[in-house]
């Protein structure tokens, strides 16, 4: 099984950059996903990282560390578009398809 | 591509109804999940296909809740009796075999559910 732990919610202004942290634990590692949910809308996918190190993606960053089980999302030059919801999910080996989510962390982006 | 339909958008019903939502997967897509989406409990996995074959149906609720896939393009989630505790947004996503590893999922804007 997984237990997968992202904060609840995280504020910033416009312009600015945020890190959102995400720890797993986990019994097989199959790769870490980050998605984006606007309010009433689906999850979109928006990184993956399957290595230690940083895959970048124009604003948007993802760090993995699997020795610690740790991830971050990194959302530079923040837009007011960029409020939504930031999901953590990670992959099992055993289980190819399988994608266990965390709760999620709502970003605001305040003027 | 028109992406993953799911029908119907909303759904309002009463408790002990027959529920039954329905996707559409992009073509050429193997696998196909079901997830309920909840403010307590987030976004949990039900069950999901590869090939059309239910391959893990651990997250199915109760006997209550039933999955089917009869063809690549179409699968089915069916609830007898619905209860308020499902009330719920429902969502499909489908994604291609997974040859480089990353399990991509893309999902359908989902069925928001309300039992009565």
């Amino acid at each position: 099984g997984q237990n997968i732990d992202q904060p609840t919610e995280m504020t910033a202004t416009e312009g600015a950059i945020v890190q959102i942290n995400c720890t797993y634990q986990t019994s097989g590692f199959n790769g870490l996903f980050w998605y984006q949910q606007h309010a009433g809308e689906a999850p979109t996918f928006l990184s993956y990282n399957v290595l230690d190190g940083l895959e970048e993606k124009g604003r948007f960053s993802s760090f993995l560390s699997r020795s610690k089980g740790y991830s971050y999302l990194l959302l530079k030059e923040l837009q007011m578009k960029d409020s939504a919801s930031y999901l953590c999910a990670v992959g099992e080996t055993d289980s190819w398809g399988k994608l266990q989510f965390g709760a999620g962390t709502q970003v605001v982006v305040t003027p | 591509d028109a992406g993953v339909i799911q029908s119907p958008r909303h759904e309002v019903t009463e408790m002990g109804q027959e529920v039954t939502l329905r996707c559409k997967p992009i073509s050429g897509h193997d696998y196909l999940f079901w997830y309920r989406q909840t403010m307590m409990r987030g976004l949990e996995l039900l069950i999901y296909f590869n090939n059309n074959v239910p391959i893990d149906d651990s997250g199915m609720p109760e006997d209550r809740f039933s999955a089917k896939m009869p063809n690549a393009s179409f699968s089915t989630l069916k609830i007898q009796p619905s209860e308020p505790r499902d009330s719920a947004v429902y969502f499909c996503a489908s994604s291609p075999v997974g040859g480089s590893g990353a399990n991509v999922l893309t999902f359908g804007a989902g069925s928001r559910l309300t039992v009565l």
